[in-house]
C-alpha cells in the first residue's frame, strides 16, 4: 500500500481480555517495528523485525506480549490478560532495510497507531 | 546505553519569532539523529536527519537542526514559527551500527500563540 496501515484505529476492551494490533507495512519493507506510546510519555520501542524474525525483542514490557510477522509482510501484536497500564497508543512503523534506511530514505514511515483503552 | 533527552515538556512562541527545541542525546559511536513531527491526530512524520557531513541540515517545512558533537546535542530550529507549527516534536537516536532501533525522546509540544 502506500503507506503504513494499522487496525483497529481504536480499541476498547475490558481488563483480563486479549487483543490483537494488526500492522501492513508498506509493500518490500523488510524493517518493521512496534512502539508504544503512553499518555504523556515518549515513545517506547518493542519490538524489531527484519523479514519474519525478530532479532530485537528487549523492549516487550511482559510476557503477555508478543508478536509474529508472516510472509514478510503483515505483523500482528497480541497482548494477552490486559491491563489497564496497557492502555497506551501502538504505533507500527516500516523501513526499507533497516540500515539502507538510514541513508537513503526518511528513517521510518510510521502508521498512525492503535489506540487501546483497557477498562 | 544509548538515550535522548529533551529537557522541555512544552516551549511556547508567539508567531513570527524563531523556535528552538532542545534535544540532547547519549551514545557511545557515532550516532545517526532525527527529528519527527507529530500534528494532532495524525501520525508520526519524518522532519530531518543527520547522518554525516555539514552539521546544519535542512528539513520540512522550514525546519532545521544543527549537530554539535562537543555538546551532544541535536537542537531543532526555525527562524519564524507559524500557528501551524503546533504540534508534538521528538528527537531520536540511532547507532551507526544498530540495526535494530530507534530511541526516541520523551517529546517536547511546541505551542505558537498567533
Amino acid at each position: 500500500g502506500a503507506g503504513v496501515s494499522q487496525s483497529p484505529s481504536n480499541k476498547v476492551t475490558e481488563k483480563g481480555k486479549d487483543v490483537e494490533l494488526r500492522c501492513d507495512p508498506i509493500s518490500g519493507h523488510t524493517a518493521l517495528y512496534w512502539y508504544r506510546q503512553s499518555l504523556g510519555q515518549g515513545l517506547e520501542f518493542l519490538i524489531y523485525f527484519q523479514g519474519n524474525s525478530a532479532p530485537d525483542k528487549s523492549g516487550l514490557p511482559s510476557d503477555r506480549f508478543s508478536a509474529e510477522r508472516t510472509g514478510g509482510s503483515v505483523s500482528t501484536l497480541t497482548i494477552q490478560r490486559t491491563q489497564q497500564e496497557d492502555s497506551a497508543v501502538y504505533l507500527c512503523a516500516s523501513s526499507t532495510n533497516a540500515l539502507v534506511a538510514i541513508i537513503g530514505g526518511g528513517g521510518y514511515t510510521f502508521g498512525s497507531g492503535t489506540r487501546l483503552t483497557v477498562v | 546505553a544509548q538515550s535522548v533527552a529533551q529537557p522541555e515538556d512544552q516551549v511556547n512562541v508567539a508567531e513570527g519569532n524563531p523556535l528552538t527545541v532542545k534535544c540532547t542525546y547519549s551514545v557511545s559511536g557515532n550516532p545517526y539523529l532525527f527529528w519527527y513531527v507529530q500534528y494532532p491526530n495524525r501520525g508520526l512524520q519524518f522532519l530531518l536527519k543527520y547522518i554525516t557531513g555539514d552539521n546544519l541540515v535542512k528539513g520540512s517545512y522550514g525546519f532545521e537542526a544543527e549537530f554539535n558533537k562537543s555538546q551532544t546535542s541535536f537542537h531543532l530550529k526555525k527562524p519564524s514559527a507559524l500557528v501551524s507549527d503546533s504540534a508534538l516534536y521528538f528527537c531520536a537516536v540511532r547507532l551507526y551500527s544498530s540495526a535494530s532501533k530507534i530511541i526516541f525522546g520523551s517529546g517536547t509540544r511546541l505551542s505558537i500563540r498567533p
